[in-house]
């Protein structure tokens, strides 16, 4: 199991707001900035939020991300079809001296 | 622009070994570290490795330490990843990323590995 605990699937209908939780520990997500990538079969992942909460050029702010203690969320408000993918979550772990992705949440679009 | 391409997959006996490449475009690639990141068929993305400068600043997840190895040619804006005694389960795709900001900010589409008898 990864070292990030994410729920397996969300979903939704268009219009709606979806949240992903990230769960960490003081090692990764309790210390360090946690990022957010989505990611469709076949494609490279795409960046969509970093430092917590903080969208590179061109993520539209439908994409919102944030920290609270060792847990992180990534919501996505004004569900579009085009946002069904598979979401993760990383971070730096301390004590294993390498990152660590959650395990993936596949975002449905009902 | 930013273009990370990957190179070198291919199908592989276990025990044996595979080098892949990933060039960079569009970048000043002798600055930035640059990741391996893999997912395997029905999995999720997991962490390989990561090359800062090609000194000793290099990290390795636990499950490729001591197999795997990462090394850079700036000159050639190329980062390697020899793969070393290679198991079923480092099937896989992998990717190169580039670090910004503590995050993998541009990948490339990835090159697969297959490891089967």
């Amino acid at each position: 199991q990864s070292v990030l605990t994410q729920p397996p699937s969300a979903s939704g209908t268009p219009g709606q707001r979806v949240t992903i939780s990230c769960s960490g520990s003081s090692s990764n997500i309790g210390t360090n900035t946690v990022s957010w990538f989505q990611h469709l079969p076949g494609t490279a992942p795409k960046l969509l939020i970093y430092s917590h909460n903080q969208r590179p050029s061109g993520v539209p702010d439908r994409f919102f991300g944030s920290k609270s203690g060792t847990s992180a969320s990534l919501a996505i408000s004004g569900l579009q079809s085009e946002d069904e993918a598979d979401y993760y979550c990383a971070a730096w772990d301390d004590s294993l001296t390498g990152w660590v992705f959650g395990g993936g949440t596949k975002v449905t679009v009902l | 622009q930013v273009q990370l391409v990957e190179s070198g997959g291919g199908v592989v006996q276990p025990g044996r070994s595979l080098r892949l490449s990933c060039v960079g475009s569009g970048f000043t690639f002798s600055t930035y570290g640059i990741h391996w990141v893999r997912q395997a068929p029905g999995k999720g993305l997991e962490w390989v490795a990561v090359n800062w400068d090609d000194t000793n600043n290099k990290y390795y997840a636990d499950s490729v330490k001591g197999r795997f190895t990462t090394s850079r040619d700036n000159s050639k804006n190329t980062l390697y990843l020899q793969m070393n005694s290679l198991r079923v389960e480092d099937t896989a795709i992998y990717y190169c990323a580039r670090d910004w900001n503590a995050a993998f900010d541009y990948w490339g589409q990835g090159t697969l590995v297959t490891v089967s008898s």
